[in-house]
């Protein structure tokens, strides 16, 4: 199982440019998980979503922050235009959904952005 | 709202000592409480979870204790080694969502 794949592991970028992060889940999973880490605001939650639909995305700091999940294998979160307080590290998660089962979040390695 | 208070901040004990991590939540439906561990660099990573519908689960030198009265649970490891140093986080989410509010971490150091 090669868990969950994230690209690229590091991202440097300049201010008003689009980033564009992706994530490939654990084959089998159903629930994938948007996170962003930094020492201010710890471990958040962007976005999840349940079988590719968008299930709560009240996390997602403005509307310049997106994310897809096009199909059970691959999402996206793209950050246009970006900026310097956007510097942190993204994680990626999935898990598998059982109905009134609880499910261990399996994270990626990350990307650490930096906007200049 | 849903909240995670996780205490202390930085915890450093000597190597062999025991190391205790509390956090309190405000959810009452919350009844899944996992513990990540984050080493420098590195994924959070369960280490050890717990369900409501127990008090305390161990595994090794890692116990969790869940006291859903007080919405309080702890993260306890013993015999602590230098490999334990990490941030460690605790989470509370509700059964049938897969939301995870995550505590805002414990620094460990654990000194030879």
């Amino acid at each position: 199982d090669a868990g969950v794949i994230q690209s690229p592991r590091h991202e440097v970028t300049e201010m008003g440019q689009e980033v564009t992060l992706r994530c490939k889940p654990i084959s089998g999973h159903n629930s994938l998980f948007w996170y962003r880490q930094t020492m201010m605001r710890g471990l958040e939650l962007l976005i999840y979503f349940n079988n590719n639909v968008p299930i709560d995305d009240s996390g997602m700091p403005e509307d310049r922050f997106s994310a897809k999940m096009p199909n059970a294998s691959f999402s996206t979160l793209k950050i246009q235009p970006s900026e310097p307080r956007d510097s942190a590290v993204y994680f990626c998660a999935s898990s598998l959904r059982l109905a009134g089962g609880w499910d261990t979040q399996y994270f990626g390695p990350g990307t650490r952005l930096t906007v200049l | 709202g849903e909240n995670v208070e996780q205490h202390p901040s930085t915890l450093s004990v000597q190597e062999g000592d025991s190391a205790v991590i509390k956090c309190t939540y405000s959810d009452s439906a919350s009844n899944y409480f996992p513990w990540y561990k984050q080493e420098l660099g590195k994924r959070p990573q369960l280490i050890i979870d717990i369900r409501s519908n127990v008090g305390e689960k161990k595994d090794q030198r890692i116990a969790v204790t869940l006291n859903k009265t007080a919405k309080h649970f702890s993260l306890h490891i013993t015999e602590t080694q230098p490999e334990d140093s990490a941030v460690y986080f605790c989470a509370a989410s509700r059964v049938n969502t897969d939301k995870l509010i995550f505590g805002t971490g414990t620094r460990l150091q654990v000194f030879p």
